[in-house]
């Protein structure tokens, strides 16, 4: 069925990096543009970035802007986050999901957990 | 940026309805139409259940409802029933991107 499924999630000191990815299955991945939105533990739901379907654009949040960077391979169906200069409000589950209609996010991932900690 | 504000918790008991507020300046829920709710079970990802304002996708049942009323948007669960214990997080197009409202824990008593 579709279907996305992130990983590369863990725990990372601060100012390191780590990137995570997105597989994507079942659907026409390079039709879509796809978002990253992330959850800190107990709280709601932030967006972080998206790109457009052929990855022409980019647009991000500006808590992670000059820090993230996220791309999208459609040869593999696969969506990245590459996350830089990684900061203790970091912390949180990330979910891939894809866009619909400019602001509706109709599939999601299972997310993967960051924990930014020393 | 702030968030869209919810109430943090909202109950009722079963077969009841229950509404679930989301309100912004009018630079952000007011004058866009590209609204849309989610519902989340603990430990799991979010699901979409009303996309710009009103409209259910397929399989969403017919139970939530959504509406707006100047800077508020609003989400009705009718005939409450125990799986709809969950938090609902609302979501609006916003000049910068898309921007969630602060999440509302509902409980079914």
């Amino acid at each position: 069925q579709v279907q996305l499924v992130e990983s590369g999630g863990g725990v990372v000191q601060p100012g390191r990096s780590l990137r995570l990815s997105c597989v994507a299955s079942e659907f026409t991945f390079s039709a879509y543009a796809m978002h990253w939105v992330r959850q800190a533990p107990d709280k709601g739901l932030e967006w972080v970035a998206v790109i457009s379907y052929d990855g022409s654009n980019k647009y991000y949040a500006d808590a992670v802007k000059g820090r993230f960077t996220i791309s999208k391979d459609n040869s593999k169906n696969t969506l990245y986050l590459q996350m830089n200069s990684l900061r203790a409000d970091d912390t949180a589950i990330y979910y891939c999901a894809r866009d619909f209609l400019l602001s509706a996010f109709d599939i999601w991932g299972q997310g993967t957990p960051v924990t930014v900690s020393s | 940026q702030s968030a869209l504000t919810q109430p943090a918790s909202v109950s009722g008991s079963p077969g009841q309805s229950i509404t679930i507020s989301c309100t912004r300046t009018s630079s952000d829920v007011g004058s866009y139409n590209l609204i849309s709710w989610y519902q989340q079970h603990p430990g799991k990802a979010p699901k979409l259940l009303i996309y710009e304002i009103t409209k259910r996708p397929s399989g969403v049942s017919n139970r939530f409802s959504g509406s707006k009323s100047g800077n508020t948007a609003s989400l009705t669960i009718s005939g409450l029933q125990g799986e709809d214990e969950a938090d609902y997080h609302c979501c609006s197009y916003a000049g910068s991107g898309p921007l969630f409202g602060t999440g509302t824990k509902v409980t079914v008593l």
